[in-house]
């Protein structure tokens, strides 16, 4: 079964600070692997999404993340906060064969000016 | 391009009340449909998913159905409400074989 682990329900930086949102993974198979932002009362956004290929994913907003297949790890970066990154993030991987997404419990990041 | 509407917004009905939540998407064929429920602190719970018309998988057994009476419509139904079913419902979908979902914008129900 695959499983999705986000370290840490709620995250603080300053504005202009990094942002570092941590996911890691379980699966027996090669995973795709997705972040997902929530805004207040709104749907998900896709970020960004790994799938094959280059490790290191450039998403919207000006979010990367790597996946990092020794470490089960597929981490959100950002490398300088704004205020307007402020809601909830949710790192999602797929359940082979399903097409189902299996998401974690996310993070809210907090942006302080 | 593919759009996806869910509606109402907001809903507030009373406990023992049916319930309808109406999905659809437009600008595609034959997509992958789905229902997730997110409470308070949860994340995000998959309800129901759906591969094609009247094809449906439930995936926790609970007070709520689903169906897919149309290719691109896809409803969350239940016949008595309970305090329980308050959430943020959220509808989604894929192309088949792509695990990239979009998602609709939600409704928020509230049970009293």
């Amino acid at each position: 079964a695959q499983s999705v682990t986000q370290l840490g329900s709620h995250v603080s930086v300053s504005e202009g600070a990094l942002v570092l949102l941590r996911c890691n993974y379980s699966s027996s198979v090669p995973p795709y692997l997705f972040w997902y932002v929530q805004y207040p009362n709104q749907g998900l956004q896709l970020l960004l999404k790994y799938t094959t290929g280059a490790t290191l994913v450039k998403g919207i907003n000006g979010f990367e993340a790597e996946f990092k297949k020794s470490e089960t790890s597929f981490h959100l970066t950002k490398p300088s906060a704004h205020m307007s990154d402020a809601a909830e993030y949710f790192c999602a991987v797929s359940a082979l064969g399903t097409g189902k997404l299996i998401f974690g419990q996310g993070t809210t990041l907090q942006v302080k000016p | 391009s593919q759009t996806i509407h869910q509606w109402p917004a907001t809903l507030v009905q009373p406990v023992g009340s049916p319930l309808s939540l109406e999905c659809t998407v437009e600008g595609t064929s034959n997509p992958n449909l789905y229902w997730y429920r997110q409470a308070a602190g949860r994340g995000l719970q998959l309800l129901f998913y759906s591969v094609g018309i009247g094809q449906i998988s439930s995936e926790v057994p609970q007070n709520l159905s689903a169906s897919r009476p149309q290719d691109r419509q896809f409803i969350l139904s239940s016949k008595k409400l309970l305090l329980s079913d308050s959430g943020f419902y959220l509808c989604a979908w894929s192309l088949q074989g792509d695990y990239g979902y979009t998602f609709g914008s939600g409704t928020r129900l509230t049970v009293v």
